[in-house]
């Protein structure tokens, strides 16, 4: 059972307009998220987190949006730049040391 | 500051034989340590965690096993490779103590199953 879903395993999305990747959690007791970037051949990055104590966190074009009553978050990039192809993994973490729970990804592709 | 090193980057391994890859975390002590596999088409898999020498969790059962002899040492076996084990490795740290939940990851082993 995949507690942390990315339903689109790709967008398409022209440079210079807004790309949203979405995640779902089911998990109720996650109250940490991370949103990672991964280049193909390479360990992936971090890009940037929410505590569920917020709804929003933005990082220069980079903004993640939470919302606990519907378990779901999303990454808003703007605007979009060729060199932000990639694939975008949602994570999720419960207090504690646990590891943190991947979803399957989503590719992004940006159109010059 | 911290850094994390895997090897081999790459390899290609004839079904049934060993497996061992080796990561290394410096700059940092009694780090949490994973090891995650992204197969094709699939997402990151967590395999294995160990939040301190000899302890080991594993979250999918399979013919891989991890060790942790050293604190900052981490490394992912198999005896027996099977075709399903290609893929690419990644190990990553946290720190032990750290709320904030990021995990740093390392540059990836490419492993090919063949």
């Amino acid at each position: 059972d995949q507690q942390v879903k990315q339903n689109s395993p790709s967008l398409s999305v022209q440079e210079g307009r807004i790309s949203i990747l979405n995640c779902d959690y089911t998990n109720s007791m996650f109250d940490y998220f991370l949103w990672y970037k991964k280049y193909p051949a390479e360990g992936p990055t971090f890009l940037i987190s929410i505590s569920s104590i917020k709804d929003k966190n933005e990082d220069g074009r980079f903004t993640v949006f939470l919302n606990k009553s519907a378990k779901h978050l999303s990454l808003h990039i703007v605007p979009s730049q060729p060199g932000d192809s990639a694939v975008y993994f949602c994570a999720a973490l419960s207090s504690g040391n646990t590891p943190l729970v991947f979803g399957k990804g989503t590719r992004l592709s940006v159109i010059a | 500051s911290q850094t994390i090193h895997q090897w081999p980057a790459t390899l290609v391994q004839p079904v049934g034989s060993p497996l061992s890859l080796e990561c290394t975390v410096e700059g940092t002590s009694n780090p949490n340590l994973y090891w995650y596999r992204q197969a094709a088409g699939r997402g990151l898999q967590l395999l294995f965690y160990s939040v301190g020498i000899g302890q080991i969790s594993s979250e999918v059962p399979q013919n891989l096993s991890a060790s942790r002899p050293q604190d900052r040492q981490f490394i992912l076996s198999s005896k027996k490779l099977l075709l399903s084990d290609s893929g690419f490795y990644l190990c990553a740290w946290r720190g032990g103590t750290s709320g904030a939940g990021e995990l740093f990851f390392g540059e990836g082993s490419r492993l090919t199953v063949l």
